[in-house]
């Protein structure tokens, strides 16, 4: 029940290609959802998060879409470039409460061949 | 604005030692989240506070483990009598408000070995 799933675990991609990550939950409390690039030895970052009264969010390359009905959110990365290759974390949070914690995905690591 | 900043960035502890992690919100900022990382994984919650108060330590293990906010000062992360198993990166992340929904950003982390 609580934890996410993340797939695939690695993905490789030609740069100019786009990259597409998927998280599954089963807590249908989740309200929202964030996603985190973690490059070797740094700290993750946040790179886009989306609520659960949005189906679709888009920042320049990077969207995210979110279906609750089915429980799934996707990360999708157009145009890859060699410094989008990092491991990626997927996450939710429940809202209310004193809750406040994020339950992370076990990360995809993404490379992005030149 | 500086961002959240945990201190050291290595630490080097032998079995049975104690360590401290010590971790400044960014500016503004006044909900902290511990998370540890082991290697090639997901972070894994362990306590979320307040100044002054713990919200949660629901993931927090119930013997060696202590966290700290204080009015004044960073939060502080405490492991009595480490062991092998301790060795991991943890981080810290902060939040301008608490609750569910609040984006939380991260610090560069501390990664504590054990020998």
């Amino acid at each position: 029940g609580e934890n996410v799933e993340q797939h695939p675990s690695t993905l490789s991609v030609q740069e100019g290609d786009s990259a597409v990550i998927k998280c599954t939950y089963s807590d249908s409390a989740s309200n929202y959802f964030p996603w985190y690039k973690q490059e070797l030895g740094k700290r993750p970052q946040l790179i886009i998060d989306i609520r659960s009264n949005v189906g679709e969010k888009k920042d320049q390359r990077i969207a995210v879409t979110l279906n609750k009905t089915a429980k799934h959110f996707s990360l999708h990365i157009t145009e890859t470039q060699p410094e989008d290759s990092a491991v990626y974390f997927c996450a939710r949070m429940n809202y209310g409460g004193s809750q406040g914690n994020l339950i992370f995905g076990k990360g995809t690591k993404l490379s992005v061949k030149p | 604005n500086a961002g959240v900043m945990q201190n050291p960035r290595h630490l080097v502890r032998r079995r049975g030692q104690e360590a401290r992690l010590r971790c400044s919100p960014m500016k503004g900022h006044s909900h902290v989240y511990w998370y540890r990382q082991l290697p090639e994984e997901g972070l894994k919650f362990m306590v979320y506070l307040q100044k002054e108060n713990i919200i949660d330590e629901s993931g927090m293990p119930k013997e060696r483990f202590s966290a700290e906010f204080p009015k004044e000062g960073p939060s502080i992360l405490r492991i009595q009598q480490v062991v092998r198993g301790d060795s991991a990166a943890y981080f810290c992340a902060s939040s301008p408000q608490g609750g569910g929904g609040q984006p939380q950003h991260f610090g560069d982390g501390t990664r504590l070995s054990i020998l």
